[in-house]
């Protein structure tokens, strides 16, 4: 069962303040995504990665930061978190480009900026 | 650009009634197109994907969904509503990048009570 592992599942964080969201998959998977889920908007995605040592800005990017120092681990990084980014976040993994890749989802992180 | 809209932001249904759910793509190409849900409080799962091929696809629980290329849609369908279908429902195209997936913006299904 391919599995993707977010971290905190909740986190409060101050306006300006430094936030890191955590994402481990054990899956293998060369690809790995950060979305967010906002009312309204469905999921919008943020960055997204090809493997190790690779990150590409998605749809949304202005804000936040991400890094990829292994196949299994994807951070999103908030250097200075404002109360827009307050939303719930999803990380997921893929395979490459192919007749069954599919996405596997995390189950989230909350995040409320104060 | 690619994009997905999904017309209906909640659908009422009854339980043991039909339900369909509505989505429509902007794709250059041929698209893979697919549906996840969503349950309260957690991450997206597969309902079903569609690869070049048979225009209806079968998918977990029920559901199945038809692809046109005329329409440009690619609506969700099951024929009798259990009350674990309450949940949010996404549909989604694949990108080219990292094969990453852009979302419409979900359909609630909720119940309607006597």
């Amino acid at each position: 069962e391919a599995a993707v592992t977010q971290s905190p599942r909740n986190k409060v964080a101050v306006t300006g303040g430094k936030v890191t969201l955590s994402c481990n998959q054990t899956n293998n998977h060369n690809n790995m995504y950060w979305y967010r889920q906002d009312t309204g908007h469905g999921l919008r995605l943020i960055h997204y990665s090809y493997g190790a040592g690779s990150t590409e800005k998605g749809d949304i990017p202005d804000g936040y930061k991400a890094s990829r120092p292994s196949q299994e681990n994807f951070s999103l990084i908030l250097e200075l978190a404002t109360p827009s980014q307050t939303s719930v976040y999803f990380c997921a993994s893929g395979g490459d480009w192919g007749r069954q890749n599919t996405l596997y989802f995390g189950a989230g992180t909350r995040l409320s900026v104060l | 650009a690619q994009s997905v809209t999904q017309p209906d932001a909640r659908v009422t249904v009854s339980e043991g009634a039909s339900l369909q759910l509505r989505c429509k793509y902007s794709y250059f190409g041929t698209p893979y197109l697919f549906w996840y849900v969503q349950y309260p409080r957690q991450g997206l799962q597969l309902l079903l994907k569609y690869y070049p091929g048979d225009p209806v696809v079968q998918g977990v629980n029920g559901f199945e969904a038809e692809f046109s290329k005329s329409n440009s849609s690619f609506h969700l369908r099951k024929a009798s509503v259990h009350w674990s279908d309450w949940a949010v429902y996404f549909c989604a195209v694949r990108t080219g990048f990292a094969s990453a997936l852009t979302f419409g913006s979900g359909t609630k299904v909720i119940p309607c009570l006597p």
